[in-house]
């Protein structure tokens, strides 16, 4: 079963920052933090992953607090491409990356 | 993303028929994971392999499923006789050797084969 709580849904207005938490209090100290996206039924997408330090890549950035119990995963500049489902995942757990219901974020013009 | 790749991407098969959905790994991974995602509903894993070697099938129906990674050519996701329950999108994905499910690495999806059984 999923180890992440997520939003089911957040809008975002184009060209600002969305901010999508993610809480994950039972994570094991040998666990990342994976976020994904969907769009529209393709497949999915990986975004950025951490351990505890904050992380940035050309896509997204993750902020992961101290206690490692809940993550935020920043879109500086969203655009209406952005429009996604977006999967918080705590890996490794089994031998899959576990989807859960994910945020479905909508970027508003 | 775009390094895995899936055929066909859409595939219609008879009740009764069998469906061989296809997934070449991107260049130098060795491990595979098939998921399916039913229509409005989120994705669930089946199974992952390794070369030649099924690893974990935990989330396989126990009958008409099976899947294989041989040590030459893709990995086949096979169905047979389809029913109209098997209708859905198949993704499969892939990450690098040496960096399974136990330690640090990120798996790249394909666009997947969309099945729809009539």
């Amino acid at each position: 079963d999923a180890k992440t709580t997520q939003p089911t849904s957040m809008d975002c207005a184009e060209g600002r920052a969305a901010n999508l938490p993610c809480n994950h209090s039972t994570i094991s100290g040998n666990e990342y933090v994976y976020w994904y996206r969907q769009i529209h039924s393709q497949g999915p997408q990986y975004i950025i992953h951490g351990l505890k330090n904050n992380e940035t890549n050309e896509m997204a950035s993750l902020i992961i607090t101290e206690d490692r119990k809940s993550s935020t995963l920043i879109l500086p500049h969203a655009t209406l491409r952005d429009t996604a489902v977006y999967y918080c995942i705590v890996h490794p757990t089994g031998n899959q990356f576990y989807f859960g219901t994910g945020t479905s974020l909508t970027v508003i013009p | 993303n775009a390094g895995v790749m899936q055929n066909p991407r859409h595939l219609v098969r008879r009740r009764g028929q069998e469906a061989r959905l296809r997934c070449s790994p991107m260049k130098g991974h060795s491990h595979v994971y098939w998921y399916r995602q039913l229509p409005e509903e989120g994705l669930k894993f089946m199974v992952y392999l390794q070369k030649e070697n099924i690893i974990d099938e935990s989330g396989m129906p126990k009958e008409r499923f099976s899947a294989e990674f041989p040590k030459e050519g893709p990995s086949i996701l096979r169905i047979q006789q389809v029913v109209r329950g098997d209708s859905a999108a198949y993704f499969c994905a892939s990450s690098p050797p040496g960096r399974g499910p136990n330690m640090n690495t990120e798996a790249f999806f394909g666009q997947g084969t969309r099945l729809t059984v009539v």
